[in-house]
């Protein structure tokens, strides 16, 4: 597609549950992160992938938290029994492939754990 | 502590003031890179800086990198109330060239017509 798409764009959900972010990258782009933006705060890095390679899972909060990338196109973000602390917006990026190349961001999906 | 300090905070200037946003890194930069957020919406990217010393400029909003110092500043002339919103800078900080960027805390700017 012309842009990166992210989907839900709001999700509210209960404390417990399980939820599933997607991300649909720019056709052609071999790279996608993963962000995590809470209140007030800066971007936090979550994951990455690069092509076919093992993805970069260094800034996964905790083991709630997992995510994949499908025929290295499509990403879906999943955290498990979610918790209010995992309220936050989670924006996804990709590139054309790592390095000094501009990443195009997502709108991003506005998660709200009650 | 952060190792992508962006200063200030925040900014309030009147309508067509010029303002400088500083983004400080505490180690080996790799890329830096300027994205502006409004609320609610996803980063859009204005520029990418790779060399030392080098400058690019898109309509009135100017970036700088300084190797040495392991700084980039982001300079609007005339600003203007669409200047508006949260400036990111963002860098690959001695991961390797991976294109893993960290991201400063934002500064977040009004514009006072």
């Amino acid at each position: 597609g012309a842009g990166v798409s992210q989907s839900p764009s709001n999700k509210v959900t209960e404390k417990g549950k399980d939820v599933e972010l997607r991300c649909d990258p720019i056709s052609g782009h071999t790279a996608l992160y993963w962000y995590r933006q809470s209140l007030g705060q800066g971007l936090e890095f979550l994951i990455y992938f690069q092509g076919n390679s093992a993805p970069d899972k260094s800034g996964l909060p905790s083991d709630r938290f997992s995510a994949e990338r499908t025929g290295g196109s499509v990403s879906t973000l999943t955290i498990q029994r979610t918790q209010q602390e995992d309220s936050a917006v989670y924006l996804c990026a990709s590139s054309l492939r790592t390095g000094n190349y501009g990443y195009t961001f997502g709108s991003g999906t506005r998660l709200t754990v009650v | 502590s952060q190792e992508l300090e962006q200063s200030p905070q925040s900014l309030i200037v009147q309508e067509g003031k010029n303002l400088t946003i500083n983004c400080t890194s505490s180690k080996t930069l790799y890329g830096l890179y300027w994205y502006k957020q409004k609320y609610g919406e996803g980063l859009i990217f204005l520029m990418m800086l790779q060399k030392g010393g080098e400058e690019k400029s898109h309509e009135k909003i100017t970036a700088k990198l300084d190797e040495k110092k392991q700084q980039s500043s982001l300079h609007i002339t005339a600003s203007q109330p669409s200047h508006a919103g949260i400036y990111l800078c963002g860098a690959d900080i001695g991961s390797g060239n991976t294109g893993k960027l960290i991201f400063g805390q934002g500064t977040t700017l009004q514009v006072k017509p």
